[in-house]
């Protein structure tokens, strides 16, 4: 079946320094991928939508110039963040869907702690 | 405003009891709705989902779940409980076109021996 895919599935770095999670469509063409944040403890809060060629769509609170998303092919959507903070520490995790159909595939989630 | 209520934080069960999570939706029409599982330190697994049809719907590991419209609600639901179904339950809806989802707080599950 299909399969998204992140990495890394943990990383840690330095507070200011920049982090980048790929997120990956194994078997099928995204045109769209969301980008989810899960804090300890707490429910999954859309961040932005990554669109294919074009810019990403970032819901209201959400920084764009702090994380940069870039869909540049239809398999892969990377979301970096920049000048990272420990208030950034938390549970990122990535969705796609295949063009046809309404299945949503959830990628398994990268844990970010910044130190 | 369009959004996904779990009222209930944390609900806990004994091993073999039956058991009913509750999701509550706003929204001016029917959305498409999901039930997840998380478990600690892990990705989401998808349990079944309504798009329409049958308001009763089937999903994996003996999960199912009723659409009621009049009631706006999707409450989750099975028979008998094991200790491995302890984890936190998403609630979540699609309420337009594109593929973003809308997730509910989550209820956190524990099964007593």
């Amino acid at each position: 079946g299909a399969v998204v895919s992140q990495h890394p599935s943990w990383v840690i770095c330095k507070s200011g320094t920049s982090v980048k999670i790929e997120c990956r469509s194994l078997d099928f063409q995204a045109t769209t991928m969301f980008w989810y944040r899960q804090f300890p403890k707490q429910s999954l809060m859309l961040m932005a939508t990554s669109n294919e060629g074009s810019k990403a769509t970032y819901e209201q609170g959400v920084e764009k110039d702090k994380f940069l998303i870039n869909h540049a092919s239809l398999t892969l959507s990377t979301l970096t963040v920049t000048s990272a903070h420990p208030e950034d520490s938390s549970f990122y995790i990535c969705s796609a869907s295949r063009r046809a159909g309404n299945t949503i595939y959830f990628g398994e989630g990268s844990w970010l702690t910044v130190v | 405003a369009q959004s996904v209520t779990q009222p209930d934080i944390h609900i806990t069960v004994s091993e073999g009891a039956s058991l009913e999570l509750r999701c509550n939706y706003s929204y001016g029409a029917t959305p498409y709705l999901f039930w997840y599982v998380q478990s600690p330190g892990q990705g989401l697994q998808l349990l079944l989902k309504y798009f329409s049809g049958d308001t009763l719907v089937q999903g994996i590991k003996g999960f199912e779940a009723e659409f009621k419209r009049s009631q706006s609600s999707f409450n989750l639901r099975k028979p008998s409980v094991h200790w491995s179904d302890a984890a936190e339950y998403f609630c979540a809806a699609r309420m337009d076109s594109s593929y973003k989802l809308i997730f509910g707080s989550g209820t956190r599950l524990l099964v007593r021996p």
